[in-house]
């Protein structure tokens, strides 16, 4: 059972505009949220988090959005740029449990192209 | 700091043989990772050192045993590889807070390429 999911493999962008990418997730203890970046042959990379008792997070170019009734995040990249190509992968986390040593729960990731 | 390394960046095995994968932080991080990454599953965690001298199961830990060697070194040790192992292994680290409870975010190793023949 895939707690948390990607539901688009890939996703195509005019540079300048707007990339949006969604994750969903179905553990409601899920109180933690990041999203990575990663390049092949490469290892993923952190850009940005979100804490349940949030609802966004901006950082630079990035926004993630929380809609924890929904159980459903984005990541908002304002504007593409074709440096941005990448996959990018959403993850969750339990914090609020004192066993949960920082284990993250990934979802299958989004193939971002941005075009020139 | 090189953060997190990892040692091979390819390996090719035949079925059966074991290897180590190796696996080291200078970051001075108390908890530790293994992922192993498939085409379509995103990453899925195999084992994990919450601290020195600890180590746990994580989703898909069969086949596999770790070591913890000390604060900055954790491996992953293949004793009989499957070609169901051919995978992309990718080690992590983190830190958390004073109490224990809050983790940050990880930091990766750019990976180890292992194909099973």
């Amino acid at each position: 059972d895939q707690q948390v999911k990607q539901n688009s493999p890939s996703l195509s962008v005019q540079e300048g505009r707007i990339s949006i990418l969604n994750c969903d997730y179905t553990n409601s203890m899920f109180d933690y949220f990041l999203w990575y970046k990663k390049y092949p042959a490469e290892g993923p990379t952190f850009l940005i988090s979100i804490s349940s008792i949030k609802d966004k997070n901006e950082d630079g170019r990035f926004t993630v959005f929380l809609n924890k009734s929904a159980k459903h995040l984005s990541l908002h990249i304002v504007p593409s740029q074709p440096g941005d190509s990448a996959v990018y992968f959403c993850a969750a986390s339990v914090t609020l449990s004192g066993t949960s040593y920082g284990k993250l729960t990934f979802g299958q990731g989004t193939i971002l192209t941005v075009h020139p | 700091n090189a953060g997190v390394t990892q040692t091979p960046k390819f390996q090719v095995l035949k079925t059966g043989q074991s290897m180590t994968l190796q696996c080291a932080q200078d970051m001075n991080h108390n908890s530790m990772y293994w992922y192993r990454q498939d085409p379509g599953m995103g990453l899925r965690l195999i084992y994990y050192s919450a601290s020195e001298g600890t180590t746990d199961k994580g989703e898909v830990p069969n086949g596999y045993n770790v070591s913890r060697l000390n604060k900055r070194e954790f491996s992953l040790r293949l004793e009989s590889a499957a070609p169901s192992q051919t995978s992309v292994y990718f080690c992590a680290s983190t830190t958390n807070h004073g109490t224990g409870t809050f983790f940050y975010e990880q930091y990766f190793g750019p990976g180890t390429r292992l194909t099973v023949t």
